[in-house]
C-alpha cells in the first residue's frame, strides 16, 4: 500500500543533542510537510518542500532544519534539542498538481522525548 | 489577528445520536476547509474537503456544511459509533499557492458512548 512512514515512531534524546527524524514516502508526491504537534494543540506547520523548494514558516526556529534529498525522503534536523521541543512530529505529504485534490496524507508520527 | 477555534471541550454523545462539531474562523478568507480525523498517537488521516461555493457535501454518515458569511464550518456524524470516538481536526486551505498549505485547529474530542 502506498503511504507515508516515519521512523522512528519514538525518540528520547537529551538536552542540546542533535536528533533527526526520517520521513519516506511512495506516493510519489511532489510535497512534504513537516508538522510540529503538541498534545491538544494544533498541527504547527514549520516548513514543506515543493519538489526541491525549501518553503520555511516565518516563526519556525533556526533550531529546525530539513533536507530532502530526493523525492522519497525527508528529514528533519533538531540541532540543540530544547525541552520545550517534545512534541509529535508529523510528515504529510501532498500531489501538489491539482488543486482540488490536494488534501495531506500523514505519516503516523514520531514522538519525541528531551531528557 | 487570525484564529481558528474548535470547541476545546470534549463532546460526548450517546451512540445512535447525530455528532456536530463547530470551527470558526476569523481574518481568514480560505478557498478550501478540509475535515481529518486523527486517533491518539497517530496522524491525522483526511475525511472531507468542501469548496467556498459548495454550501454543503457528503460523505456516507459525514456531512459538512461550510458559510463563508459566518465563517463557520460544521461537521455532522449521523447514526454516531464508537468507532467514531476521535479527535476531529478543521483545516483552512488558503489556496494562495500550489502547495496546498494547511492551516489547522486544535480539533475537538468526540466520544461516543455505547
Amino acid at each position: 500500500d502506498a503511504m507515508v512512514i516515519q521512523n522512528p515512531r519514538y525518540q528520547v534524546t537529551q538536552f542540546g543533542k542533535p536528533v533527526t527524524l526520517s520521513c519516506s514516502q511512495t506516493l510519489n508526491h511532489n510535497v512534504m510537510y513537516w508538522y510540529q504537534q503538541k498534545s491538544s494543540q494544533a498541527p504547527k506547520l514549520l516548513f514543506h518542500y515543493y519538489d526541491k523548494d525549501f518553503n520555511n514558516e516565518a516563526d519556525t526556529p533556526d533550531n529546525f532544519q530539513s533536507r530532502r534529498p530526493n523525492t522519497s525522503f525527508c528529514f528533519l534536523d533538531i540541532r540543540s534539542p530544547g525541552l520545550g521541543d517534545a512534541a509529535m512530529y508529523l510528515c504529510a505529504t501532498s500531489g501538489g498538481l491539482a488543486r482540488h485534490t490536494d488534501t495531506q496524507y500523514f505519516g503516523p508520527g514520531t514522538r519525541l522525548t528531551v531528557l | 489577528s487570525q484564529k481558528i477555534e474548535q470547541n476545546s471541550e470534549a463532546l460526548n454523545i450517546q451512540e445512535g445520536k447525530t455528532a456536530t462539531l463547530t470551527c470558526n474562523y476569523t481574518n481568514y478568507s480560505p478557498a478550501y476547509l478540509q475535515w481529518y480525523r486523527q486517533d491518539p498517537g497517530r496522524g491525522p488521516v483526511f475525511l472531507l474537503l468542501i469548496r467556498e461555493n459548495e454550501k454543503e457535501k457528503r460523505k456516507e454518515r459525514l456531512k459538512v456544511t461550510f458559510d463563508t458569511t459566518l465563517k463557520q464550518s460544521l461537521f455532522h456524524i449521523t447514526a454516531s459509533q464508537p468507532a467514531d470516538s476521535a479527535t476531529y481536526l478543521c483545516a483552512l486551505d488558503l489556496g494562495s499557492s500550489n502547495t496546498g498549505k494547511l492551516i489547522f485547529g486544535q480539533g475537538t474530542t468526540l466520544q461516543v458512548k455505547p
